[in-house]
């Protein structure tokens, strides 16, 4: 079974408002990443987040990590339709090299 | 610099065959990785290689096999098709497995 799940599974919102999605996975880890698709095509790389890190900015996105809930959020704020794609997050499991994604959250923002 | 190339972009083959897929990593990216993506079993990890071995194995049969060369371009080869390998085939290169990976954009492959 998958390391990650996300939720909610799909989202839509109006341009301008945050979208939040949050992801939950079963084990230990090292860092936890999360990727963006757009209509079936390659993922994009957003952000990195450590297991020793709790939160991390990069430009209108915010990444949080608790590893005693072992469970990651992923805020967009002031989203735009260009955000519009498909959301992974995956996980580094802490005793095997292995990269683990969930099932993914479809973000539908609405212009 | 250039990003991750595949080729080809879409293929359809018919059960039984078998078929190869290639990828080209950003250069300097001695790290390939191999994802396979359908609807039902969301992205699933196949293998990895570095410096032309195979370091990390996902769980699939042993008809999904691949290969790197010298120069870190990968191929990924599926023997004996099935109806059920019809996904998108994503080929990943990093500096690092398994921290950022640049995805290629897939090919995508019909099995009919």
């Amino acid at each position: 079974s998958q390391q990650g799940e996300e939720d909610p599974q799909a989202l839509s919102i109006q341009e301008g408002e945050n979208a939040t999605m949050n992801c939950s996975y079963k084990t230990s880890i090292n860092n936890l990443q999360w990727y963006r698709q757009n209509s079936g095509r390659g993922l994009v790389h957003l952000i990195l987040i450590r297991s020793n890190e709790r939160e991390k900015h990069s430009g209108r996105l915010r990444v949080t990590l608790d590893t005693s809930k072992k469970s990651s959020s992923l805020l967009i704020t002031a989203s735009r339709a260009a955000d519009t794609a498909s959301y992974f997050c995956a996980t580094e499991w802490e005793y095997g090299n292995k990269l683990v994604f969930g099932a993914g959250t479809i973000l539908r923002v609405k212009s | 610099k250039a990003g991750v190339t595949q080729t080809p972009r879409y293929l359809i083959k018919t059960r039984g065959q078998q078929v190869t897929l290639s990828c080209s990593p950003i250069s300097g990216h001695r790290s390939v990785s191999w994802y396979q993506q359908t609807p039902g079993q969301g992205l699933q990890f196949l293998f990895e290689y570095f410096s032309e071995t195979q370091r990390n194995k996902g769980n699939f049969p042993g008809r999904f096999s691949g290969r790197q060369f010298s120069n870190s371009r990968s191929e990924m080869n599926v023997s004996t098709l099935e109806l059920g390998d019809s996904a998108l085939y994503l080929c990943a290169s990093s500096l690092s497995f398994p921290e950022t990976q640049y995805f290629g954009p897939g090919t995508r492959l019909l099995v009919l």
